[in-house]
């Protein structure tokens, strides 16, 4: 059965920060994983989808890693803002569906 | 292009009664899912629409849980009768099944508490 963990579970940095998000799992037959933000009382966003043929993904200042091998997989955040406070969430897919970490609740610091 | 819509936002009910929510995926996205998310808690799945057809509902409370997806487009799942422990969040997301890109996109959520 597939364990999805996030680590840490909550993390506070100053602004202008660059910050290393993780998340784990048990399970290397992976079909891809998907990164998400979550605001409070809103819905998640999509952020990042690593395909497991890929090693990673960017877009904008967010970099995702990921490797099958060791179950891991990182969200890179560079010169971290307030508005990047949020709970991120990584999202494994095996053949049918989706398994969710319990999230890592970031707030950045102006 | 919009994007995954659910009504309604929040509900307020009394224990025992039903309660339904609506979902309307991204135009052309043929699978769909229903989620629960509890307070610090990552979603879980309830359900899981290939088009009409349900193909993953093991972890739905057939006793109470029901849902269908007509037509391959529109979603609803019900509750009855809704009990204290069902206070969480449902949400709704879609994805085009392509291989190799299987992104999921969230509706907002319906919040449900349950008195």
């Amino acid at each position: 059965k597939q364990e999805v963990t996030q680590i840490p579970a909550a993390l506070s940095v100053p602004e202008g920060e660059n910050l290393v998000l993780n998340c784990s799992f048990t399970d290397s037959a992976i079909y891809n994983l998907q990164w998400f933000r979550q605001d409070p009382g809103k819905g998640l966003t999509s952020l990042l989808l690593i395909q497991s043929s890929q090693r990673e993904q960017t877009s904008g200042r967010l970099n995702a890693s990921l490797d099958k091998s060791s179950g891991r997989s990182t969200l890179y955040i560079a010169a971290s803002q307030p508005g990047d406070s949020a709970t991120y969430l990584c999202a494994v897919k095996g053949t049918y569906k989706y398994i969710f970490g319990t999230g890592t609740r970031l707030k950045v610091l102006a | 292009e919009a994007g995954v819509v659910q009504s309604p936002r929040y509900k307020i009910i009394e224990k025992k009664q039903p309660v339904a929510f609506w979902c309307n995926p991204i135009s052309g996205h043929n699978t769909l899912y229903w989620y629960r998310q509890n307070l610090g808690q990552g979603p879980e799945l309830l359900i899981r629409y290939e088009n009409e057809e349900a193909v993953d509902d093991s972890q739905l409370p057939k006793d109470r849980f029901s849902a269908e997806r007509l037509k391959g487009v529109d979603s609803t799942l019900k509750i009855q009768p809704a009990e204290l422990g069902d206070s969480a969040v449902y949400l709704c997301a879609s994805s085009l099944e392509v291989q190799g890109n299987n992104e999921q996109f969230f509706g907002p959520g319906t919040r449900l508490t349950v008195l």
